[in-house]
């Protein structure tokens, strides 16, 4: 199916450590990956993407990495914040296909 | 701000209701994606347009339509509602590449909240 309709699974840490969101992805075709951050009452926005040619990519905070043999994605966030609770959702698609294919998504709570 | 405007952001109805969800996309974007989030889950794909064409289905029930006008603004039709429509409804619009190929990230609206009583 078009993503899993599960109730989503928690992460909860600590302000200031480090958080990691795993994600196992479904098409084997698919060669860009995008992770979204979607906070209560609004719509996902992007935060970082990384494709097939890439093991690792490093933004503000976050790392995604990406692991072809397993199909399987992590975003790691450094020194997590309050702010950063969140649903955090991976998406995968095919370069030239139409479909964006989301994952179940993983909600964080950050205690303070 | 995502530059993707939904309306309405609420709306409650009743069973066997039909109801229109609209969306403009981004300036110059030409492709409208529509999901379903039902509570504390996924995105579910809907549908895709682009420029006014039907480019991609996923998992939309024959009870729900959708289309693009020529303003390039869409509308998703949901009749005969059920109590399991409640969901959150999202559109989103992306800059496309070549016959409307994604060639990125999407650029959410902040959703249409449905409930079906």
């Amino acid at each position: 199916g078009e993503s899993v309709g599960l109730h989503l699974p928690t992460l909860s840490v600590q302000e200031g450590d480090n958080s990691i969101i795993n994600c196992a992805y479904s098409n084997s075709a698919s060669d860009y990956f995008i992770w979204y951050k979607q906070e209560s009452g609004k719509g996902p926005q992007f935060i970082i993407d990384i494709r097939s040619n890439m093991d690792k990519r490093q933004g503000q905070r976050v790392t995604v990495l990406l692991n072809k043999t397993v199909k399987h994605l992590s975003l790691q966030i450094a020194a997590t914040q309050p702010g950063d609770s969140a649903v955090y959702f991976c998406a995968e698609l095919v370069t030239g296909g139409f479909k964006t294919i989301f994952g179940a998504g993983t909600r964080l709570f950050v205690k303070a | 701000d995502s530059g993707v405007t939904q309306t309405p952001k609420h709306l409650i109805t009743a069973t066997g209701q039909r109801v229109t969800l609209r969306c403009s996309p981004r300036s110059g974007d030409l492709s409208v994606y529509w999901y379903q989030q039902s509570l504390d889950q996924g995105l579910q794909f809907l549908i895709q347009y682009y420029n006014g064409e039907e480019r991609a289905k996923g998992n939309i029930l024959e009870r729900f339509s959708a289309q693009q006008f020529p303003d390039l603004h869409s509308e998703l039709n949901l009749s005969s509602l059920e109590l399991g429509d409640s969901a959150l409804y999202f559109c989103a619009s992306s800059p496309e590449g070549l016959g409307g190929a994604i060639t990125g990230e999407l650029f959410f609206g902040e959703g249409s909240r449905l409930t079906v009583l």
